[in-house]
């Protein structure tokens, strides 16, 4: 089945500077790549996706990239604000499932 | 558009007792899901059902069965619980080729 790895496991950035967590996935099926963002004590919550057939994608201060061929993906948070405080997750989608990274505790030092 | 709704919120089972987690949908959505959500080690995929009438194990299936009871509910039954399955669990429903939408989560503790 797919692996996902997920680095790095926490993340302290100083508010206004960017954030980058980098995924990895084993299965070169897998099509489809959210992302997603979990606040504490609630459920994960989409914010950003990318196809394999696209190398980037861009919303606002967030973006995503994909290298097919290295088989890896990454999310990059700019300018960074004290509501990006949260754990973020990667995934990957492969014939209906969807295999998630271990998750990134991202906080933002104000 | 209640999107994906679960019940119960919280529960407290002994080791041995049995219990049903509900869930459903709103969206139309064919796909549905229960993942399990531990300290440290992200969602990991029990079951899902890629469509009405299907059901197929995930990573983590062992003690778990699933009923796909229509398009819009699937439910996860836990028939002997034991102490390894406190854990929270999402269900989640997506349309084809996409993903997206979890529910709030059952907080399950087994003493």
């Amino acid at each position: 089945g797919e692996n996902v790895e997920q680095h790095p496991s926490t993340l302290s950035v100083q508010e206004g500077d960017s954030a980058v967590i980098k995924c990895t996935y084993s299965d070169s099926a897998s099509n489809y790549f959210p992302w997603y963002k979990q606040e504490l004590g609630k459920r994960p919550q989409l914010i950003i996706d990318i196809r394999s057939n696209v190398g980037e994608k861009k919303d606002q201060r967030i973006a995503v990239t994909l290298n097919k061929t290295a088989k890896h993906f990454s999310l990059h948070i700019t300018e960074t604000q004290p509501e990006d405080s949260a754990v973020y997750f990667c995934a990957a989608l492969n014939d209906y499932k969807l295999s998630f990274g271990a998750g990134t505790t991202v906080t933002v030092r104000a | 558009n209640a999107g994906v709704t679960q019940t119960p919120k919280f529960q407290v089972l002994k080791t041995g007792q049995s219990m049903t987690l509900q869930c459903a949908q709103d969206m139309n959505h064919n796909s549905m899901y229960w993942y399990r959500q531990d300290p440290g080690m992200g969602l990991r995929l029990i079951y899902y059902s890629a469509s009405e009438g299907t059901t197929d194990k995930g990573e983590v299936p062992n003690g778990y069965n699933v009923s796909r009871l229509n398009k819009r509910e699937f439910s996860l039954r836990l028939e002997s619980a034991a102490p390894s399955q406190t854990s929270v669990y999402f269900c989640a429903s997506s349309p084809a080729g996409s993903w997206g939408f979890f529910g709030p989560g059952t907080r399950l503790t087994v003493l």
